[in-house]
């Protein structure tokens, strides 16, 4: 089974720039999230999607970060413009489904590591 | 109150020794368990899930204490390739739907020494 996959692996850039990032999730994952991991803390959960719905989007700094997921497949997250603080690595996260009970474990892509100069 | 707390560390234990993480959790909603293991730039992998009778899977034990609000991981007999970071994950129901999210504590560094 393919697992995750991103794309880029690194990417750096100057702050006011934009940048994208690219998910496929695990085929017949109906959740698809996006994490932004800065050093030496947990991932944080910034959107999440049910197809290509909008399940959860709380943390996500809307004035800066944009995600979609139009098919329900794969999904980009956009920065523009960036931070000094977005300095991270963002790791998506694929599931089979998100319902409270079905105990459904989440798989990670490799993340791409984001540095801003 | 954070939604997910864990103990960073570091936990500095020599080789073969018994070491025990717990992690509390702010939700009594909450249905699902998970410990995952990270190792230095590379993304969280699944170790195991917490189940509500506890579970077990060689050398690691998970357990679930629902009436205090945290889950444990014990590691025996330590290797030197158990040196990482270890993230419980629980999830959270988003409102009133039948949705939740998964929140990940922050982490607890192992290192397993010679």
């Amino acid at each position: 089974e393919a697992g995750v996959a991103q794309s880029p692996r690194y990417k750096i850039i100057e702050k006011r720039q934009s940048v994208a990032f690219w998910c496929n999730p695990i085929s017949g994952h109906a959740t698809l999230y996006w994490y932004q991991q800065i050093l030496g803390q947990g991932p944080k959960l910034l959107i999440q999607f049910q197809n290509n719905g909008v399940v959860d989007d709380s943390q996500l700094p809307k004035d800066r970060f944009s995600a979609e997921r139009l098919k329900g497949v794969d999904s980009t997250l956009k920065i523009q413009p960036a931070k000094l603080e977005d300095s991270a690595v963002y790791l998506c996260a694929s599931s089979l489904d998100d319902q409270v009970y079905s105990n459904q474990p989440q798989h990670f892509g490799d993340g791409t590591r984001l540095s801003i100069l | 109150r954070k939604e997910v707390e864990q103990d960073p560390g570091p936990f500095n234990v020599p080789e073969g020794a018994t070491v025990a993480f717990n992690c509390t959790y702010s939700n009594s909603a909450s249905q699902s368990f998970f410990w995952y293991r990270q190792d230095c730039r590379k993304e969280p992998k699944l170790l195991m899930s917490v189940y509500s009778s506890g579970n077990e899977d060689g050398r690691f034990t998970a357990q679930l204490n629902r009436a205090s609000q945290y889950i444990s991981l014990l590691i025996r007999d330590s290797k030197l390739s158990d040196s990482a970071t270890y993230l419980c994950a629980v999830n959270i129901p988003i409102g009133y739907s039948s949705a939740s999210k998964i929140i990940f504590g922050s982490g607890t560094r192992l290192s397993i020494r010679p």
